[in-house]
């Protein structure tokens, strides 16, 4: 599976959009962008994912470029419920129990009262 | 109505001590996992079963013996409990579907059992 460049930590208001972006230059044809999300002390929980169109979900919007070496996770009003560790991570669809999720350090999100 | 359950929540046990962690879906599911979350937060695979059947084995010390009794159910066994193996397990389950959009292959996770070796 392709590596990922996420920053560390962001913050962002209340009521805003907040952008995370994700960096996969190495990202081969057949890899999809998965993002997750891990609130405080709970398992992580699927947000959306996508292979070269955006997606949007009732949690999230995704935005992957052309050349799909970036992507952007856009979740349109945020709220303090939103803030997670997000991690973006690429990989290559498999079936029958071959479905390894490799998390990397993620970013940390804090949404500002 | 919990979709992927674990017991117990908090573990806290003797060096050189056996132990189990439960886990159980009742999403239909036929594929389920196991991570381990260490206290530098990184969140690493270690097994993942499909229809009972082991499919994924991460160089996991064999003191680490899964054990899936039915789809529902993927039991983690430890023997031999060290200081290292001190994390927060969590359980995960997904079922593959091809859909027009290609494989969905969501994974919900349980909430995790923090397992503290003294």
């Amino acid at each position: 599976d392709a590596k990922t460049t996420q920053p560390p930590s962001m913050d962002c208001a209340e009521g805003r959009a907040a952008n995370l972006p994700c960096n996969h230059s190495t990202i081969s044809g057949n890899e999809y962008v998965y993002w997750y999300r891990q609130i405080h002390s709970q398992g992580p929980q699927y947000i959306i994912h996508g292979l070269k169109n955006n997606e949007t979900n009732e949690m999230a919007s995704l935005i992957i470029t052309e050349d799909r070496k970036s992507s952007t996770l856009i979740l349109p009003h945020a709220t303090l419920r939103d803030t997670a560790v997000y991690y973006c991570i690429v990989r290559v669809l498999e079936r029958f129990g071959n479905e390894k999720l490799t998390f990397g350090t993620g970013t940390r999100l804090t949404i500002i009262p | 109505d919990t979709a992927v359950s674990q017991t117990p929540k908090y573990l806290v046990t003797q060096m050189g001590n056996d132990k189990s962690i439960k886990c159980e879906q009742n999403l239909g599911h036929d594929t389920m996992y196991w991570y381990k979350q260490d206290s530098k937060k990184f969140l690493k695979i270690m097994f993942s079963y499909n229809n009972k059947e082991l499919i994924i084995n991460e160089t996991v010390p064999n003191r680490f013996s899964p054990k899936s009794p039915d789809k529902a159910h993927l039991n983690l066994h430890i023997n031999s409990l060290e200081l290292g193996d001190s994390a927060v397990y969590f359980c995960a389950s997904s079922q593959g579907t091809w859909s027009r959009r290609g494989s969905y292959n969501e994974q919900f996770f349980g909430p995790g059992t923090r397992l503290t070796v003294l």
